[in-house]
């Protein structure tokens, strides 16, 4: 079963200064990867997303992400965070398979942003 | 593009009721849904993946009598919480996979339903 770690669950960061959310994922094949931030009481929005070709993606919001299959790993980073990035970020993982099962998400991670 | 919406945002119902919890896509058809709940500061797990025209399939540990997922339609997916409890309070949101971006494991999520039971 494929399952995706998370290991920060909170996260501080002063505004302007760089972040890296770490996740890890756990799948027998190659998966689709995905991170997505949540605001209070708000459903997801998709930050960026991993099927195949070049390892590091290109998001919104200026966020990227890395794949590095030899870690297991899919980890967010953004070189200067805003105030307004202050969320819960979730990394999810899917199978490769057409779309036909559900996301696996991690338990997410908790960024606060100080002035 | 790819909006999904739910209906309603949030809904405060008495124990022992039942409510019925809409997810539509807007603009584009979904021949797959998905229904997750969320529990405060917790992350989403995936209920049950609905698919057009035939019976959803639930995940262990979620009981099928108590959550009826319908999914009449290509861009219609429903979820009752039959005799609600004050444990099934919680945050429940859809998604929808579309059915033109084949063989891509893409879901378009809803903004969610706060159900509070009292």
């Amino acid at each position: 079963a494929q399952s995706v770690t998370q290991p920060d669950i909170h996260i501080t960061v002063s505004e302007g200064a760089s972040l890296e959310l770490r996740c890890n994922y756990s799948y027998g094949a190659t998966p689709y990867l995905f991170w997505y931030v949540q605001s209070p009481g708000q459903g997801l929005q998709l930050l960026l997303k991993y099927f195949s070709g070049d390892t590091l993606v290109q998001g919104i919001k200026g966020f990227e992400a890395e794949f590095k299959r030899s870690q297991s790993s899919f980890n967010l980073r953004k070189p200067s965070v805003h105030w307004s990035d202050a969320a819960e970020y979730f990394c999810a993982v899917g199978a490769r398979r057409g779309g036909a099962d559900g996301l696996t998400f991690g338990k997410g991670t908790h960024l606060i942003i100080q002035p | 593009g790819a909006v999904v919406s739910q209906h309603p945002s949030r809904v405060i119902c008495k124990s022992g009721t039942s409510v019925k919890i809409e997810c539509r896509s807007l603009d584009f058809q979904a021949t797959t849904m998905f229904w997750y709940r969320q529990f405060p500061k917790q992350s989403l797990m995936l209920m049950a993946t609905s698919n057009e025209g035939s019976k959803a399939t639930y995940e262990q540990g979620v009981e099928k009598d108590k959550f009826l997922i319908n999914h009449a339609s290509l861009t219609l997916s429903t979820l009752t919480v039959t005799s609600a409890h004050p444990e099934d309070s919680s945050f429940y949101i859809c998604s929808a996979r579309d059915a033109g971006l084949a063989g891509l494991n893409e879901q378009f999520f809803g903004p969610g339903t706060r159900l509070t039971v009292l």
